[in-house]
């Protein structure tokens, strides 16, 4: 079982659509979850933290995070054309909590 | 606030060879940690660093290594260099305490000849 799991993609959604990522992991013990954001050629953004239950909000973005089924995902209202890019999972694991372990990402395409 | 700063952005180097690469932290961050980027394996973590002290060291060879220096700025070294070295490699940090996020540097594109 990979550690930390995404559905490579590419996920299409038309412009202002809700595109839905989510995210597996397999070490009970996770403390803290981030959503990056990584452009093609450039380097992994971070957009959302969060840390315990429930959902968690910034703008367009909401974060949840369900520990009891080792699943978090990132939801994107309002999708535009400029959030096209590869979203990446990150996740720190218990007893190396300065170490974060990234899933393969998640391609997002929003179509005009 | 400065980001990341990595240096040198663009490396093209030959196998056999060895290189350096720096990263600087956001002032205030004394957490460095160092990530190899490739499109079949996606991010993998090399190191990290706090306080000149390495903390979680990933699976690659001893080939591959890094330190820190007292004002928080990183090298990491790749000796005897591998076709399989090309890659980008990022640089994060983080301030090092509990579970702040990593903010990340532009990266250093390393090409193997």
């Amino acid at each position: 079982q990979k550690e930390v799991e995404q559905n490579s993609g590419p996920l299409s959604v038309p412009e202002g659509a809700i595109a839905s990522l989510n995210c597996t992991y397999s070490d009970r013990g996770s403390q803290s979850f981030f959503w990056y954001r990584q452009y093609s050629g450039k380097s992994p953004e971070l957009i959302m933290s969060i840390y315990s239950n429930g959902d968690q909000e910034d703008g367009r973005f909401t974060a949840q995070l369900n520990k009891a089924s080792q699943y978090v995902s990132l939801l994107i209202r309002d999708s535009q054309p400029s959030d096209s890019a590869t979203y990446l999972c990150a996740v720190n694991k218990r007893g190396s909590n300065y170490k974060l372990t990234f899933g393969k990402g998640t391609l997002l395409t929003v179509n005009p | 606030k400065a980001g990341v700063t990595q240096t040198p952005r663009y490396l093209i180097k030959t196998r056999g060879q060895q290189v350096t690469l720096s990263c600087s932290p956001i002032s205030g961050h004394r957490s460095v940690s160092w990530y190899q980027q490739t499109p079949g394996q996606g991010l993998q973590f090399l190191f990290e660093y706090f306080s000149e002290t390495q903390r979680n060291k990933g699976n690659f060879p001893g080939r591959f290594s890094g330190r820190q220096f007292s004002n928080s700025r990183s090298e990491m070294n790749v000796s005897t260099l591998e076709l399989g070295d090309s890659a980008l490699y990022l640089c994060a940090s983080s301030v090092g305490t509990g579970l702040q996020p990593q903010h990340f540097g532009d990266g250093t594109r390393l090409s193997i000849l």
